[in-house]
């Protein structure tokens, strides 16, 4: 399976634990993109990187979570001290190039912080 | 925050019949796209329209877009079960280099046997 993969698919967490997320885009994907969808609602951007630079973080991203991609391949998001608002589903897509807008994402990493 | 709107938020019908939903948004765009998901499942990619085209056409999807109102919608023609999910239009917006998606509320569309 060439997909976007996501790891791990559940998380369950107490309540100021740290949590970190994995995703492995599309291998020849340069653009790379985290999403939050809450229950019944569509998904909000939250940032992206292209190759190994982060260009754009939204406001929905607090100081508590970081996102990495060090050498422009994998991502992770790492959540810290989560809070119960943090629970939902965090989805991954990638991307080829500047003039294709088709993002392929991954089957989500469900968090649930108890 | 979510771009705009979708109607409408939930779809029943009948298999074999033909489903419309409705997306609107707010800002200039450089594309709306449409994706399906499945419960519990990622979302795929379906069609994607460009700010100067008016009509697409992918198998049995049809999007229209008008840019001056705003809105775009997607027809399904010849429902089968399979498309049972949740569809959600998404939208570029002009001039940005991110190209993030910014999402609607989505249709909840169940199609009955």
């Amino acid at each position: 399976d060439t997909g976007v993969s996501q790891d791990p698919r559940h998380k369950i967490t107490k309540r100021g634990q740290n949590v970190t997320f994995r995703c492995d885009p599309i291998s020849e994907h340069n653009r790379l993109y985290w999403y939050r969808q809450t229950l019944g609602q569509g998904p909000e951007f939250l940032t992206y990187f292209q190759n190994e630079a982060q260009l754009e973080k939204s406001r929905l991203l607090s100081d508590r979570f970081s996102a990495e991609r060090p050498k422009g391949s994998f991502s992770t998001l790492e959540i810290q001290r989560t809070e119960q608002g943090d629970s939902a589903m965090y989805l991954c897509a990638s991307s080829l190039a500047i003039d294709r807008y088709e993002q392929y994402f991954g089957p989500g990493t469900r968090l649930t912080v108890t | 925050s979510q771009q705009g709107e979708e109607d409408p938020q939930a779809l029943s019908i009948q298999e074999g019949e033909n489903a419309t939903m409705n997306c609107s948004y707010k800002t200039s765009i450089n594309n709306l796209q449409w994706y399906r998901q499945n419960s519990g499942r990622g979302l795929v990619h379906l069609i994607l329209i460009r700010s100067n085209e008016r009509e697409k056409h992918s198998g049995r999807l049809r999007v229209t877009l008008d840019t001056s109102k705003k809105s775009s919608s997607l027809l399904i023609t010849a429902s089968r079960a399979a498309d049972t999910a949740s569809y959600f239009c998404a939208t570029v917006t002009a001039g940005q280099g991110a190209q993030k998606l910014v999402f609607g509320q989505g249709t909840r569309l169940t199609i009955n046997p």
